[in-house]
């Protein structure tokens, strides 16, 4: 099953405005990762943040995971026409380097469009 | 550095022939190797995944199975194909360490099953 839903189902925003989009999660897990999706691409791997972190960033993104509501939100901040793309989070399992072997299940995903 | 292979892109088969897709990936070794299948407009849904040459566990039942016959080779196939096995294929690998479990995935293959 899906472990991951990602809010919006999609987006649609203007060049330079900040785009978020939370995901929320029902296990526990070990991190939380977003990936991105071109259309017809494999998926790329953006930001990790483990599960003792509250906030991270990257260039442009910023990540936040709120373990007691089991959410997390991913916001790209004066966003371009080249991030109009799918968005995805996974979660990883707890016992990442046991049993799970590494597995990571994935949201629906968010398909964002930026406007030139 | 290490790299992921998957072919071909696109595949268009007749309903019930068979069906065999490939993976490699490249620079690394004793990788996790995972396939999934993605719906259009839909998340990703893990169908195997495999943990060393010979090691293949499914996730969900499906007229498809998964080989692993070397370390950084991993192919995806099926006897006879349905039309419910259109979608889109994604070949994956992660290597464990820390508890970080990044994945990189193959460019895909498009396969539409008439």
């Amino acid at each position: 099953s899906q472990q991951g839903e990602e809010d919006p189902q999609a987006l649609s925003i203007q060049e330079g405005e900040n785009a978020t989009m939370n995901c929320s999660y029902k296990t526990s897990i070990n991190n939380l990762q977003w990936y991105r999706q071109n259309s017809g691409r494999g998926l790329v791997h953006l930001i990790l943040i483990r599960s003792n972190e509250r906030e991270k960033h990257s260039g442009r993104l910023r990540v936040t995971l709120d373990t007691s509501k089991k959410s997390s939100s991913l916001l790209i901040t004066a966003s371009r026409a080249a991030d109009t793309a799918s968005y995805f989070c996974a979660g990883g399992a707890a016992n990442a380097g046991g049993t799970s072997y590494g597995k990571l299940t994935f949201g629906q995903g968010t398909i964002l469009t930026v406007h030139p | 550095s290490q790299t992921i292979h998957q072919w071909p892109a696109t595949l268009v088969q007749p309903v019930g022939s068979p069906l065999s897709l490939e993976c490699t990936v490249e620079g690394t070794s004793n990788p996790n190797l995972y396939w999934y299948r993605q719906a259009a407009g839909r998340g990703l849904q893990l169908l195997f995944y495999s943990v060393g040459i010979g090691q293949i566990s499914s996730e969900v039942p499906q007229n498809l199975s998964a080989s692993r016959p070397q370390d950084r080779q991993f192919i995806l196939s099926s006897k006879k194909l349905l039309l419910s096995d259109s979608g889109f294929y994604l070949c994956a690998w992660s290597v464990l360490a820390m508890y970080k479990n990044i994945q990189y995935f193959g460019a895909g293959t498009r396969l539409s099953v008439l």
